[in-house]
């Protein structure tokens, strides 16, 4: 079945640091693949998103290739910041020939800290 | 509305009880999911709702849960002789036909004591 597994954290970082956090996923079909942010307190919202092989999200600063021949999606940011502190998910929706399209599969998530 | 909505926000129920939680969904949206977020599980999904077709049940872990949506847009999860272990943020989703970001509701955080 589909799944999706990222970097265990939690993850620490100084302010301005490079922060990655790997994602990689398993998929029947052809996946969307996407990064989802839940700030303290705060609901899940969509943070980028990428929908086909070599795509590239970005948004506030972070990036995410679509890297189809590593099966990878990794998150990336050159410089980090406080209030980037957050849980970040992983996910993947298989967009056709699976057999519960529409569905998100979420990675286990990780926890950033990034300290002034 | 301008979001996803979820009532109630938090529910504290005894172990036995059966729950109804509630989503009104982005107006419009064709789609709708129901997941769950535990410590144990990480973010799971339960169920989809995709206009007038067949719900997705693959997801929903016993027969005691059940969901519903009437009308196209507004859905009721069921969670009947509530567990412990049933102890989760219950979060909605919907999303627009053709589109591909789902949009969260905040959830509703269920406690059974």
């Amino acid at each position: 079945g589909d799944s999706v597994t990222q970097m265990e954290g939690p993850v620490t970082l100084s302010e301005e640091a490079f922060l990655t956090i790997n994602c990689t996923y398993t998929a029947t079909g052809y996946p969307s693949l996407f990064w989802y942010v839940q700030y303290p307190g705060e609901g899940l919202q969509l943070l980028l998103k990428a929908t086909k092989a070599d795509d590239k999200g970005s948004n506030k600063g972070f990036e995410a290739t679509y890297r189809k021949e590593t099966t990878s999606f990794h998150l990336e940011k050159g410089s980090v910041q406080v209030s980037d502190s957050a849980v970040y998910f992983c996910a993947l929706r298989v967009n056709a020939g699976g057999t519960s399209y529409g569905k998100l599969t979420f990675g286990q998530g990780t926890i950033l800290t990034v300290h002034p | 509305g301008a979001g996803v909505s979820q009532s109630p926000s938090n529910k504290v129920t005894e172990k036995g009880k059966d729950v109804e939680l509630r989503c009104d969904p982005i107006s419009g949206h064709t789609a709708l999911y129901w997941y769950r977020q535990s410590l144990g599980q990480g973010l799971e999904f339960l169920i989809y709702f995709q206009g007038n077709s067949a719900p997705d049940k693959s997801g929903l872990p016993s027969d005691r849960f059940s969901a519903e949506r009437t009308g196209g847009s507004v859905s009721t999860l069921t969670i009947q002789r509530t567990q412990q272990e049933d102890s989760a943020v219950y979060l909605c989703a919907s999303r627009g036909l053709g589109r591909n970001e789902q949009f969260f509701g905040p959830g509703t955080r269920l406690t059974v004591l």
